[in-house]
């Protein structure tokens, strides 16, 4: 079966990037579609964006214009890149794959300096 | 932007049913919104129970049940066991994009 994993800095200074990986194993990311979705502390979960591996993204309207989504095949990897961040983008952060929903196991990313 | 609504809090009594909902401020829920429900403890993961309006995973209990239900995403506990307290968060796809419900917080008491 599907397994996720995310990887990156789990503290991210104010203004800078924060940036993450999901380590895909048990499919090819060549099928479905590859999601970002977060959970600030303490609150309810929110949709950042998904991408499939022919290029086709969407976004939350509320992140597009500091999102990025992009794919790497030959690594079986996806990332997140969320710019110019404030405290209000310290959350878990989730990588998931669609049809069924399959969830990596989060990571804390930190926004402080 | 796309609101979509859930009961903040419901309680259940053990071995009793409940009915949790998922809906649009405006506007009925179809299956083509590809309706999920999680289920989450504190601390944990979320768990996906419901897919697609009514699909399983191989892990959800017998006990839940997905539908479709007055123009809402329903989400329906048979038995309620004392494990089944937690957060109950929705899915629904709008126009390609995916919006998340504010969770339901269920109490078994």
């Amino acid at each position: 079966q599907v397994q996720l994993q995310e990887s990156g800095p789990g503290l991210v200074k104010p203004s800078e990037t924060l940036s993450l990986t999901c380590t895909v194993s048990g499919d090819s990311i060549n099928n479905y579609y590859w999601s970002w979705i977060r959970q600030p502390p303490g609150k309810g979960l929110e949709f950042i964006g998904y991408i499939h591996y022919s290029g086709t993204t969407n976004y939350n309207p509320s992140l597009k214009s500091r999102v990025t989504l992009s794919i790497d095949t030959s690594k079986n990897q996806f990332s997140l890149n969320l710019r110019s961040v404030t405290a209000a983008d310290t959350a878990v952060y989730y990588c998931a794959r669609s049809h069924g929903l399959w969830w990596g196991q989060g990571t804390l990313v930190t926004v402080s300096s | 932007q796309t609101v979509v609504t859930q009961e903040p809090s419901l309680t259940v009594s053990p071995g009793g049913t409940v009915t949790l909902t998922c809906g649009f401020s405006t506007g009925a829920v179809t299956s083509g919104h590809w309706p999920y429900w999680f289920q989450q403890k504190p601390g944990q993961t979320p768990r996906t129970l419901i897919y697609d309006t009514d699909t399983k995973h191989s892990w959800t209990p017998a006990r839940f049940s997905g539908s479709l239900l007055g123009g809402r995403a329903a989400l329906t506990l048979s038995g309620a066991q004392p494990e089944d307290e937690a957060e109950y968060y929705c899915l629904l796809v709008q126009g390609g994009s995916w919006v998340f419900g504010g969770g339901t917080k269920l109490t078994v008491l």
